[in-house]
């Protein structure tokens, strides 16, 4: 079946050091993929995106990287802040039969902990 | 611009009892959608629209009805509430050709 799938559900790291958050997929037909922040109590917030033409991208502080061979997308934050602290969550589209839309399918997310 | 904007922020609902769940936005978007959130579980897509006047389904559908008459407004029902229903629901929309979608802040749903 298809899924979006995220390798850890809990990652804590210490201020000022990289995170890494890293998600797997199964569709094959996915060409493009985004991870979202959640803070608590709020939606889901943009944070960056790739398409499968790519292999990596990187935004402030943010870089995603994809490698399609084992269909694996990572996210990685440099230098994380107190502010990073949220569930984060890997999620694929694809096109579907209505015209421009497309469906977007989440991982269950990682729960990111940034210690003083 | 608000964005997406939801209301109520909390319900609580009994078993059987119907609502509506309000979803707009101010962006001029022709898609919008509405997921739910239950732990452990990430988003799940209910309903989505491409534009006014049309509907489609998501993953999850069952129990729930939406309309769009307007580009602005999606709202989505629940005619007779279940305790399975239960879940946090999120609203979303984005532009035609775009792809990144915006999400509204939520709507707590308890069903006893």
């Amino acid at each position: 079946g298809e899924s979006v799938g995220l390798h850890l559900p809990t990652l804590s790291v210490q201020e000022g050091d990289n995170s890494i958050i890293n998600c797997a997929y199964s569709n094959s037909a996915s060409d493009y993929f985004i991870w979202y922040k959640q803070e608590s109590g709020k939606g889901p917030q943009f944070i960056i995106d790739i398409r499968s033409n790519m292999d990596k991208r990187q935004g402030q502080r943010v870089t995603v990287l994809l490698n399609k061979t084992v269909k694996h997308l990572s996210l990685q934050i440099a230098a994380t802040q107190p502010g990073d602290s949220a569930v984060y969550f890997c999620a694929e589209t694809r096109h579907i039969s209505s015209g421009s839309a497309r469906q977007l399918t989440f991982g269950s997310g990682t729960q990111l902990t940034v210690l003083p | 611009n608000a964005g997406v904007t939801q209301t109520p922020k909390f319900q609580v609902l009994k078993t059987g009892q119907s609502m509506t769940l309000q979803c707009a936005q101010d962006m001029n978007h022709e898609y919008m959608s509405w997921y739910r959130q239950d732990p452990g579980m990430g988003l799940r897509l209910i309903h989505y629209s491409v534009g006014a006047g049309i509907t489609d389904q998501g993953e999850v559908p069952n129990g729930y009805n939406v309309s769009r008459s307007t580009t602005e407004d999606f709202p989505l029902r629940l005619l007779s509430a279940a305790p399975s229903q239960t879940s946090v629901y999120f609203c979303a929309s984005k532009g035609t050709f775009k792809e990144t979608q915006y999400f509204g802040p939520g709507t707590r749903l308890l069903v006893l």
